[in-house]
């Protein structure tokens, strides 16, 4: 099993449109998860942690399944400017690199 | 503060050449990545920093693959004798040591070896 697993897409979603895309882990010891955006040819960004208890900034909603091993990113009332490609991050045990994910292609059409 | 700041942010080489990247991490940050990313794949670690201190190379790394940070700062990225399957886009980052902190990149240099 992959450390980092994502569907890689596309995902083609209307604007308004809300979408989720899942990321599972295969080390239990993780600690670190976070979710990146990258934009063609550019570098990834970092868009937002995931933490226990879940977390919410504006339309990006973050989950953490621990027992299922899986992150999750919620995006609700999907703008064109979303489109990109979204990559999940996690590190192996506490103070590890991060371990990257390819990465889910999201296309938000007009 | 600017961010991360790499150079050159593009590198057309032949095989067989020497190429020597730079990076110049966020200056609050004592830890320093280094990552290598192809078309359709995520970023991959090659190796990582923490002040002066090389504290993890990935099995990726070759021995033509060379990575220093002499005074804890800058670091740099040496690849000799360069092959075509080196062509890729070879990302830096920054962070605070510890969990929770995510990373920040650079603008990346992307490597071409004809």
């Amino acid at each position: 099993r992959k450390e980092v697993e994502q569907d890689p897409g596309p995902f083609n979603v209307p604007e308004g449109a809300t979408v989720a895309f899942n990321c599972t882990y295969s080390n239990s010891a993780s600690q670190s998860f976070f979710w990146y955006r990258q934009d063609c040819r550019k570098e990834p960004k970092l868009l937002m942690s995931v933490y226990s208890s879940g977390n919410e900034d504006g339309r990006f909603t973050a989950q953490l399944n621990r027992a299922s091993q899986y992150i999750s990113l919620l995006i609700r009332d999907s703008k064109l400017s979303d489109s990109a490609t979204y990559l999940c991050a996690v590190n192996k045990r506490a103070n590890t690199p991060l371990v990257f994910g390819k990465g889910t292609r999201l296309s938000v059409i007009a | 503060d600017t961010g991360v700041s790499q150079d050159p942010r593009h590198k057309i080489t032949k095989r067989g050449q020497n190429v020597t990247f730079r990076c110049d991490p966020i200056s609050e940050h004592n830890r320093l990545y280094w990552y290598r990313q192809t078309l359709g794949q995520g970023p991959e670690f090659l190796t990582y920093f923490q002040n002066e201190a090389q504290l993890e190379k990935s099995r990726l790394l070759s021995d033509r693959f060379s990575a220093e940070r002499p005074k804890g700062s800058f670091s740099t990225l040496e690849i000799q004798r360069t092959e075509q399957g080196d062509s890729a886009m070879y990302l830096c980052a920054s962070s605070f040591p510890g969990v929770g902190y995510g990373y920040t990149f650079g603008s990346g240099t992307r490597l071409t070896v004809v």
